[in-house]
């Protein structure tokens, strides 16, 4: 009930490419869905957040899809950037300040 | 901009010793997390404090963790008595209130149990 599961666990794009995380979670009471991302070594940087009222956010090339329905939500990288190369975790948490249950990450590579 | 610091960036000790981590949220940060993440795995919840108490933990938080805010700037993470598997990177976050869900991440502890 807690967990989300996330897919691919590891993703290869060319550069200029889509590069698209899906998400899933069983809990209809998680209401707010954070996207981070994380360099080898160092800690995981929030990217972009929704809430499960809106079924888009766009921030610049990052844009999160959510549908409430199907319990899904996921994170499209435009434009892909070599710089993009990281892993990428969904994740997930109940109203208010409380913990976050993650996903288990994707490993993204944009290749030239 | 803002940010979580934590020390040491790297921690190693022996396994039944007594280590600390060592956090400095973001200053008008109310909630404060700890987190690990073993090699290659999942980022995973440890406990959370608010207003000088914890207010969740989870099952991995047992007697031999404790967190505390010695001053008004730090909060620290507490291993009693080590174990091997204790090895990961722990990570403290902070977070504002209210509506304001937005957790941010330090850089990172990580603890090598020998």
């Amino acid at each position: 009930q807690q967990q989300v599961k996330q897919s691919p666990q590891s993703l290869i794009v060319q550069k200029g490419g889509i590069s698209i995380i899906n998400c899933a979670y069983e809990n209809t009471a998680f209401d707010y869905f954070p996207w981070y991302q994380q360099f080898p070594g160092k800690g995981p940087a929030l990217l972009i957040a929704i809430r499960p009222d809106v079924s888009e956010k766009k921030e610049g090339r990052f844009t999160i899809s959510f549908n409430k329905s199907a319990k899904q939500f996921s994170l499209h990288i435009m434009d892909s950037q070599p710089g993009d190369s990281a892993t990428y975790f969904c994740a997930a948490s109940l109203a208010g300040n409380t913990p976050l249950v993650f996903g288990k990450g994707t490993r993204l590579s944009v290749i030239a | 901009e803002p940010e979580v610091t934590q020390t040491p960036s790297h921690q190693v000790t022996q396994m039944g010793q007594e280590v600390i981590l060592r956090c400095v949220p973001i200053s008008n940060h109310l909630y404060f997390y700890w987190y690990r993440q073993i090699l290659g795995q999942k980022v995973e919840f440890l406990v959370s404090f608010y207003n000088n108490e914890i207010s969740e933990k989870s099952e991995i938080f047992d007697d031999q963790f404790s967190v505390e805010r010695p001053d008004g700037s730090n909060f620290t993470l507490k291993i009693r008595s080590t174990k091997l598997e204790d090895s990961a990177m722990y990570f403290c976050a902070s977070s504002y209130y209210g509506t304001a869900y937005e957790q941010y991440f330090g850089p990172g502890t990580r603890l090598t149990v020998t």
